[in-house]
């Protein structure tokens, strides 16, 4: 099956302590991408990358990296967690470059930080 | 820069009632448009997208937009709600020559029987 896999899907950490949230796709797309959900902000990108070895900042990047190495993952590293980044994680990905692009999803990784 | 704006973040209409949410964007050249629906505990999908081909799309489910530039709308309208269409749905912006994606703030449909 076609899909975007995260995980994991819920993680309660303590600040300062680094994480990382893997991200896989299995449908050979060049692009991915991490977002944040906010309640009332919405969906915002944190970084993408267009292939392999090539990252970019999205809006939202400070506190977070990220690294793709492989065509089909592209991890979210959090090195030192804050409170601020309590949020819902999504990361995407894409067959196609461009403002017509589809995005497909996975189900989402909510991180609390304490 | 483009940008988009939901109007009402929470929507409740009864089981058959039309279903109409609100999206108006911002763009200095001729956007795509899209909306996304985010079901309970999972990850956002695409409804439908406008890409400067016929001004009304129709996207899964029963849902479509209409592209209207001189009101710079994108709303979204479903006929006869049903319980299923609970979620939340969210509209986004893109230009032909970036890679970037920007969401509204999405609104949050509830269906009553």
């Amino acid at each position: 099956e076609a899909q975007v896999t995260q995980n994991p899907r819920y993680l309660i950490t303590v600040t300062g302590k680094k994480l990382t949230v893997t991200c896989s796709q299995n449908m050979n797309h060049e692009y991915m991408s991490w977002y944040r959900q906010d309640p009332g902000l919405g969906l915002r990108q944190i970084y993408y990358s267009m292939n392999v070895e090539v990252t970019d900042k999205g809006d939202v990047p400070e506190g977070y990296k990220v690294s793709r190495k492989e065509k089909r993952n592209f991890p979210l590293i959090l090195e030192s967690p804050s409170p601020n980044q309590t949020s819902l994680y999504f990361c995407a990905s894409s067959p196609t470059r461009g403002g017509a692009m589809i995005q497909y999803f996975g189900a989402g990784t909510r991180l609390s930080v304490l | 820069a483009q940008s988009v704006t939901q109007l009402g973040s929470h929507v409740s209409v009864s089981e058959g009632a039309l279903v109409l949410l609100r999206c108006n964007y911002s763009s200095s050249v001729p956007p795509y448009l899209f909306w996304y629906v985010q079901y309970p505990n999972q990850g956002l999908q695409l409804l439908l997208k406008y890409t400067s081909a016929a001004t009304l799309v129709k996207g899964i489910n029963g849902f479509e937009a209409e592209f209207k530039k001189s009101e710079t709308s994108f709303h979204l309208t479903k006929p006869s709600a049903h319980m299923s269409d609970a979620a939340e749905y969210f509209c986004a912006v893109s230009l032909y020559n970036t890679d970037k994606l920007i969401f509204g703030t999405g609104t949050r449909l509830q269906v009553f029987p």
